[in-house]
This record gives C-alpha cells, sequence and structure tokens, in this order.
C-alpha cells in the first residue's frame, strides 16, 4: 500500500484482556515508531526501531507493553493484562532512514478498555 | 521537566485571513522542529519543518518562524481554508535522538 496500515482500526477490550496491535509500515521504510495518544492530547512515544532492531523502549509505561518486529518491516504492540489507562489511540509511523526526520503516520488503532 | 507547548488550545479564525499558531519548548539544544496536522480519525500529517539553524522556512501557503533567542516556533497558514481545519502540533527532534517531542496541539476552526 502507499502508506502505513495500521489494524484493527478499533479495539475494545474488558479489563484484563491481552490486546496486539498490528502496523504495516511503507514498503523499505527503516525506522518504526510507535506513540500513544491520549483524547486530546499530543502523542507520547514508546517505542523505536531500525530495521528489527528496537533502539528505544523508554517510553513503554510499563512491562504490560511489549513491541516487536522481527523481520524488520511488520511491527506488532502488545499490550497484557489491559487497564483502562491503556485506552488511547496507539499510532504507527514510518521513515525511509534512520530517526524522527519526515515521518509518515497511520490512522492508528483506537483502543477502549472497559 | 523538558516539553513543548503551545500557548493556546483553539484557534478561530475566518475563511481567507491568516492564521497564527503559537508553539514554545524549552530545550535549547533542540535540532529540528516539525509542525503537523491532524484531522479527526487520522495520524498527524508532515506540514513543514525547520532546523534549529534557521530562522524561517516558507512552504506552499505556510510559513514556520524559529526564534531561539526565546525559544518559540510558529506557523503561519496564509489565506486559511476550511480544509486547513485540525488540530496542529509542533514536535521537536532533539540531535541524537530518535523521537519526536509533541506539544498538546492547537485546535483551527475555520468559519466559512
Amino acid at each position: 500500500g502507499a502508506g502505513v496500515s495500521q489494524s484493527p482500526r478499533y479495539k475494545v477490550a474488558k479489563r484484563g484482556q491481552d490486546v496486539a496491535l498490528r502496523c504495516d509500515p511503507i514498503s523499505g521504510h527503516v525506522s518504526l515508531f510507535w506513540y500513544q495518544q491520549a483524547l486530546g492530547q499530543g502523542p507520547e512515544f514508546l517505542t523505536y526501531f531500525q530495521n528489527e532492531a528496537q533502539l528505544d523502549k523508554s517510553g513503554l509505561p510499563s512491562d504490560r507493553f511489549f513491541a516487536e518486529r522481527p523481520e524488520g518491516s511488520v511491527s506488532t504492540l502488545k499490550i497484557q493484562r489491559t487497564q483502562q489507562e491503556d485506552s488511547a489511540v496507539y499510532l504507527c509511523a514510518s521513515s525511509l532512514d534512520g530517526g524522527s526526520e519526515k515521518l509518515f503516520f497511520g490512522s492508528g488503532t483506537q483502543l477502549s478498555v472497559l | 521537566g523538558e516539553s513543548v507547548g503551545l500557548h493556546l488550545p483553539t484557534l478561530s479564525v475566518q475563511e481567507g485571513d491568516n492564521s497564527i499558531i503559537n508553539c514554545a519548548y524549552s530545550n535549547s539544544a533542540s535540532d529540528y522542529f516539525i509542525w503537523y496536522k491532524q484531522e479527526s480519525g487520522k495520524g498527524p500529517q508532515f506540514i513543514i519543518d525547520i532546523r534549529s539553524n534557521m530562522d524561517k522556512r516558507q512552504g506552499q501557503r505556510v510559513t514556520v518562524l524559529l526564534n531561539k533567542t526565546v525559544k518559540h516556533l510558529s506557523l503561519q497558514i496564509a489565506a486559511t481554508q476550511p480544509g486547513d481545519s485540525a488540530v496542529y502540533f509542533c514536535a521537536e527532534v532533539r540531535y541524537g535522538g530518535g523521537k519526536l517531542i509533541f506539544g498538546q496541539g492547537t485546535e483551527l476552526s475555520v468559519k466559512p
């Protein structure tokens, strides 16, 4: 596809349930980022990959959050034992080179934890 | 803590007028700044960027000004159109860092 694709578009989870969010970056893009955006707020950094290497995971809020990009393309963000405070839009972005210049964002996955 | 923030949460302008959206940042070591536009239900979309060694950069109908003395960034949109209605974020990239630091956002509303 032409852009960054994320699935599912919407996810409703019961508290305590595990969820997996998928990101398909633009083909050939080296860098991949995950951001969390609470309602009415700017996106906040979660983690960053360059190819398959996770270079920065300092933004992951707890050990319930885990991200992977095993083959350097598709990435999955997993949240275990979801809590209500995890409700947010999870944005994925990719860039051709390493770093945050010229990031292309997907439309996000809106997660609602009940 | 260090942050990138915005002066005004909302801005309402008449179609055809010019819009100015402001942003303050706190880290003088920031290397690179970007303005993003986010429409409802979509991810942020790149508008224009500027490096810390520049004062001004112009794009199509948009201009970004950087005042390093007072750590202030602004986005000017000329002849604002209804399609410009969105939330605008400034974001900061620090030298050697891989992540963007976003501000809270300004919602621009264009009245016909």
